[in-house]
């Protein structure tokens, strides 16, 4: 199994709610990773978890909480967001933090925030 | 500036054409990526480089590190391939960081 798996696709909320964008992998992977990226734009990295710990938080606003409850498992929470929070978020694993290695991207899931 | 730039920053062919798509960076690096993305997001990774010359089907990757210059090559080219694609380096004394570069859209026609 190659996959990085991400749901939803797709997620409509309003700027009061609370939700969950989750990822998983199969790979025995020991780092994940959390991107935003805006239309036309590249990838913005925002977190590294690298063996369930949080290792990078490239100073993502409060509203945006991640959670790495296994080495499987990715979850990005999210409350109060605002409408330039709309985005496609993308999920990626690797090996490893340490060395170079190739990241595997998940689908995305495809924000608005209303 | 950028550390990472692209160019071209769009692209047409014709289908059977080939692409060349260059990639220059201007930091120290461990690894290069090219990653392929199609309308829709999700991201392929196409190469991770570190000197020399990848092959994989109708693609090619080639890394020049004096030089600090990557071009992805596609032969034949085909509708299939339209899609954007992305340069990334892996800067050195960090880890898995990437550093994205801005992306070449290639559509190739019929």
């Amino acid at each position: 199994d190659t996959e990085v798996t991400q749901t939803p696709k797709h997620l409509v909320m309003g700027m009061t709610n609370k939700k969950s964008l989750k990822c998983e992998q199969h790979m025995g992977h020991r780092a994940m990773y959390w991107y935003k990226q805006k239309a036309k734009k590249p990838p913005e990295l925002m977190f590294v978890y690298s063996y369930e710990k949080l290792s990078i938080n490239e100073s993502v606003p409060s509203r945006f909480s991640p959670e790495c409850p296994n080495s499987s498992l990715l979850n990005l929470h999210l409350h109060a967001l605002q409408p330039e929070d709309s985005a496609l978020y993308l999920c990626a694993s690797s090996h490893n933090f340490i060395f170079p290695n190739e990241q595997f991207f998940g689908p995305g899931t495809r924000l608005t925030v209303l | 500036k950028n550390e990472v730039e692209q160019s071209p920053q769009n692209l047409t062919a014709q289908e059977g054409e080939f692409i060349t798509i260059n990639c220059s960076y201007s930091v120290g690096i461990s690894a290069l990526h090219w990653l392929q993305q199609h309308p829709g997001g999700g991201i392929v990774s196409l190469f991770m480089l570190s000197s020399g010359k990848k092959k994989h089907g109708r693609l090619i990757a080639t890394i020049n590190i004096q030089e600090k210059h990557s071009s992805l090559h596609i032969t034949a080219s085909h509708p299939r391939d339209s899609a954007v694609y992305i340069c990334a380096v892996r800067t050195t004394g960090t880890a898995s960081k990437l550093t994205f570069g801005t992306g070449t859209r290639l559509q190739v026609t019929l």
